[in-house]
């Protein structure tokens, strides 16, 4: 079965500051993975996603994730932080021959001034 | 709609009573999910609909909960007898039947049992 784990439930750092927000999946069969963002009172929303193809994968944001399929993850990174980033941040796992889209546990990324 | 529609956003109910939560995906969206967010527990998984396939239910708690999905549209989830730990946030999801694509989320329902 699949699961996803995000081991950092919390995240603070400095503004301007580098951020790594890590993820692992377990899956037995081929993946889509996906990064999901969610501002406060805000409802969720794509950030990026791994489907195929060149495995570094960009928002619009700046963000970028890895697909590592060696040591099954899917970290999420950023070189300099913004308040405006301040967010809880979802990893999610869709295996490609089934829809059902499994969440990790979320990440709270705090940007201190 | 532009968007996953649900309502109520709001519902606040007493122990033991039954709710029913409503979800209206996007038009052309055959695929929808319901999901629950506890604080600090993430997003737990409860059931999916794709298109006129029997739903995955692995995810339903306990048999209080049931959804329904009428039309291929809009879909109802159900709880019944009502706890204080169903108290959560009820997300509801669609996406196109396609497993590329990304799944649209609602804005939820809190659900808060007294």
């Amino acid at each position: 079965a699949q699961s996803v784990t995000q081991l950092d439930s919390q995240v603070p750092v400095f503004e301007e500051a580098p951020v790594e927000l890590r993820c692992n999946y377990s899956s037995s069969v081929s993946v889509y993975l996906f990064w999901y963002v969610q501002y406060p009172n805000q409802g969720l929303q794509l950030l990026l996603k791994y489907l195929s193809g060149s495995t570094l994968v960009e928002s619009i944001n700046g963000f970028e994730a890895e697909f590592n399929k060696s040591q099954t993850s899917f970290h999420l990174r950023k070189p300099s932080v913004h308040i405006s980033d301040t967010a809880e941040y979802f990893c999610a796992v869709k295996e490609t021959s089934y829809d059902k889209v499994i969440f990790g546990p979320g990440t709270s990324l705090s940007v201190i001034p | 709609g532009a968007g996953v529609s649900q309502s109520p956003s709001n519902k606040v109910t007493e122990k033991g009573k039954d709710v029913e939560l409503r979800c209206d995906p996007i038009s052309g969206h055959t695929a929808l999910y319901w999901y629950r967010q506890s604080l600090g527990q993430g997003l737990e998984f409860l059931i999916y609909f794709q298109g006129n396939s029997a739903p995955d239910k692995s995810g339903l708690p306990s048999d209080r909960f049931s959804a329904e999905r009428t039309g291929g549209s809009v879909s109802t989830l159900t709880i019944q007898r009502t706890q204080q730990e169903d108290s959560a946030v009820y997300l509801c999801a669609s996406s196109l039947e396609v497993a590329r694509a990304e799944a649209f989320f609602g804005q939820g329902t809190r659900l808060t049992v007294v």
